[in-house]
């Protein structure tokens, strides 16, 4: 089943703007990760968060994650029509001698047009 | 260095039959887990294996299969294909020794199986 649940589903931008995903999961996490899809290709790992951090910055990239509301953000700057993909959050509650898998959420199709 | 590879990069079988698909993960990465990816369910965890041994499972039925080899190269076989199990398969690898680092997973571009 899905942990993360993406929000919204779609966002179409104009280049130069501003880009937030969210993403809501349900269970305890030892870190939470971005991933960006290209067209059906393989997923490129973009920021990991830990559960003990709030704000991640890389780049264009600014990640914050609220664990008391289970939830969290991405927020790509000044964005690009190259940044057009598909992003996915994924909880990894690897730990404990246990788990070792992504649980990801359905992604966000983002759009930046030219 | 190489990335993480998968093979082939697609692949079109009948109902019935069955499938292996291979990947090699990064040099010194140990941990490689499968991935299906369909558009109704997104990206559901298959399995995972360190050092040969299989760490944790999916919920998916007995039909899928995986293993490790001594150079981590890792296999997934998929057996009596339904039309369901049309997929992107896709792996990706770690150290493996625990949660992973900053730079997360790696994974490779996928294979993508289609059933007829």
């Amino acid at each position: 089943s899905q942990q993360g649940e993406e929000d919204p589903q779609a966002l179409s931008i104009q280049e130069g703007e501003n880009a937030t995903m969210n993403c809501s999961y349900k269970t305890s996490i030892n870190n939470l990760q971005w991933y960006r899809q290209n067209s059906g290709r393989g997923l490129v790992h973009l920021i990991l968060i830990r559960s003990n951090e709030r704000e991640k910055h890389s780049g264009r990239l600014r990640v914050t994650l609220d664990t008391s509301k289970k939830s969290s953000s991405l927020l790509i700057t000044a964005s690009r029509a190259a940044d057009t993909a598909s992003y996915f959050c994924a909880t990894d509650a690897s730990g404990g001698g246990s788990n070792y898998k992504l649980t990801f959420g359905k992604g966000t199709l983002l759009t930046v047009n030219p | 260095k190489a990335g993480v590879t998968q093979t082939p990069r697609y692949l079109i079988k009948t109902r019935g039959q069955q499938v292996t698909l291979s990947c090699s993960p990064i040099s010194g990465h140990r941990s490689v887990s499968w991935y299906q990816q369909t558009p109704g369910q997104g990206l559901q965890f298959l399995f995972e294996y360190f050092s040969e041994t299989q760490r944790n499972k999916g919920n998916f039925p007995g039909r899928f299969s995986g293993r490790q080899f001594s150079n981590s190269r890792s296999e997934m076989n998929v057996s009596t294909l339904e039309l369901g199990d049309s997929a992107l398969y896709l792996c990706a690898s770690s150290p493996g020794a625990g949660a992973p680092s900053v730079g997360g997973y790696t994974f490779g571009s996928g294979t993508r199986l289609t059933v007829v």
